[in-house]
Formats: C-alpha cells, sequence, structure tokens
C-alpha cells in the first residue's frame, strides 16, 4: 500500500469547514483514498473514500487532486463532536484487505 | 442501523491465561477482521477471515493466536496463553463483499496482569 502523510494535529473553530490534508505521492492507479475516524479510543469510524473523484457523502467531502497524490477530507461545519482522529489509507479497492493506520492528524474541534 | 457488537467490553485475565474475545459482525457481511491498539499506539491489523478461513494475517497474528467462525453469527479471537504485551484494545470489523468499507465494533479492552 502507498504510504501517506498526514500532519500530526490541527485545531478549528466549532461550525467552520475542518480541512484535513494527506499525501499520497506513490500512490497506484489501482489505489483508493479512504479515510476514518477514531474518537477516543472508540472503534474507528469509515467516513469516505474515493479513487479519483470527488465524493461528498452526509458525513463530508473528499477532494482528490488531478494527479491523485493528495487529497483533502471536508467536514463542511465542524461540531465539537468532529474531535477525533483522522486517518487517511491509501489501498487496493477489493474486500478483505487489511487497513493499514497511520498516526492520523488528531484534529480538535473548538468552541 | 446494523453494527458490530463486541463482548466483553472489558476482559481481566492473568498472564498464561486462554482468552476469547467474541464479535457478532453485521448479518450479511461476508468479511471479518480483527485488529489491536495498543495504548497510545496505532490501530494494528491482525487478521482477515473469509469464507472460513484465513485470508490475510499480519505478523502479530503467531500461533498465540486464532480466530474462529463457531456458528452462523459469531467471530472469535482466542489468545492461548497470555503475555503482558497482549494487553490491548481489540476491535472487531466486517466489511461487505461489494462494498469496501470495514465496520468496526466498540472494541475489547484486554488487561493481562
Amino acid at each position: 500500500d502507498a504510504k501517506t502523510t498526514q500532519p500530526t494535529s490541527m485545531d478549528c473553530a466549532e461550525g467552520r469547514a475542518a480541512n484535513l490534508p494527506c499525501n499520497h505521492s506513490t500512490i497506484s492507479g489501482n489505489e483508493y483514498v479512504y479515510w476514518y475516524r477514531q474518537i477516543h479510543s472508540q472503534g474507528p469510524q469509515y467516513i469516505i473514500h474515493g479513487l479519483k473523484n470527488n465524493e461528498t457523502n452526509e458525513m463530508a467531502s473528499l477532494i482528490i487532486t488531478e494527479d491523485r497524490k493528495s487529497s483533502t477530507l471536508i467536514l463542511p461545519h465542524a461540531t465539537l463532536r468532529d474531535t477525533a482522529v483522522y486517518y487517511c489509507i491509501v489501498r487496493v479497492g477489493n474486500s478483505g484487505y487489511a487497513l493499514n493506520f497511520g498516526k492520523g492528524t488528531s484534529l480538535l474541534v473548538t468552541p | 442501523e446494523p453494527e458490530v457488537t463486541q463482548t466483553p467490553s472489558h476482559q481481566v485475565t492473568q498472564m498464561g491465561q486462554e482468552v476469547i474475545l467474541r464479535c457478532v459482525p453485521i448479518s450479511n457481511h461476508l468479511y471479518f477482521y480483527w485488529y489491536r491498539q495498543i495504548l497510545g499506539q496505532k490501530v494494528e491489523f491482525l487478521v482477515s477471515f473469509y469464507n472460513n478461513e484465513i485470508s490475510e494475517k499480519s505478523e502479530i497474528f503467531d500461533d498465540q493466536f486464532s480466530v474462529e467462525r463457531p456458528d452462523g453469527s459469531n467471530f472469535t479471537l482466542k489468545i492461548r496463553s497470555t503475555k503482558l504485551e497482549d494487553s490491548a484494545m481489540y476491535f472487531c470489523a466486517s466489511s461487505d463483499r461489494d462494498k469496501y468499507e470495514q465496520y468496526f465494533g466498540p472494541g475489547t479492552r484486554l488487561t493481562v496482569t
């Protein structure tokens, strides 16, 4: 799986958009970008994934650059409950494969 | 909304004892996983399971570990002879054939004394 690089920590004011970057310059053509988050030692939670097109769901938006070497997860209106560690993971799209979690970005949403 | 459940939420055991951690994956899912997270460290993959056999395992998953799907609903992780360093949060996850996201349970905190 391609390696990812994320900032260690970020802050965001409640109600503002949180933009979490991820670099994955060695991504292969068949690898997807996945985002998960972990709220205070709970089980990781799936957020969104994409291959090359931008994606949006009820939780977030995922913007992938045209060269696919980086991406940004956007939480449009961050709330205090979005405080968590966010993981960007790159891997092939088939079911059954391991998720290799890195250290992620610790997002703190402040009042 | 369907969810993965795990029991117990906290297990305390003495070094050398056997433990079984239990998981009930989402009912129509076909792929099952175990991960662990030592306190303050990253989430680590242990094993994936499909069609009643292990499909992938990490270096951590040595002969002390085994997994089983004893019936149509449970998925278990057995640690044969626990060590102090097995103390961690263990997460079960499941996924569907045609959807790539994995859904995680709340975890079992294992404390080995």
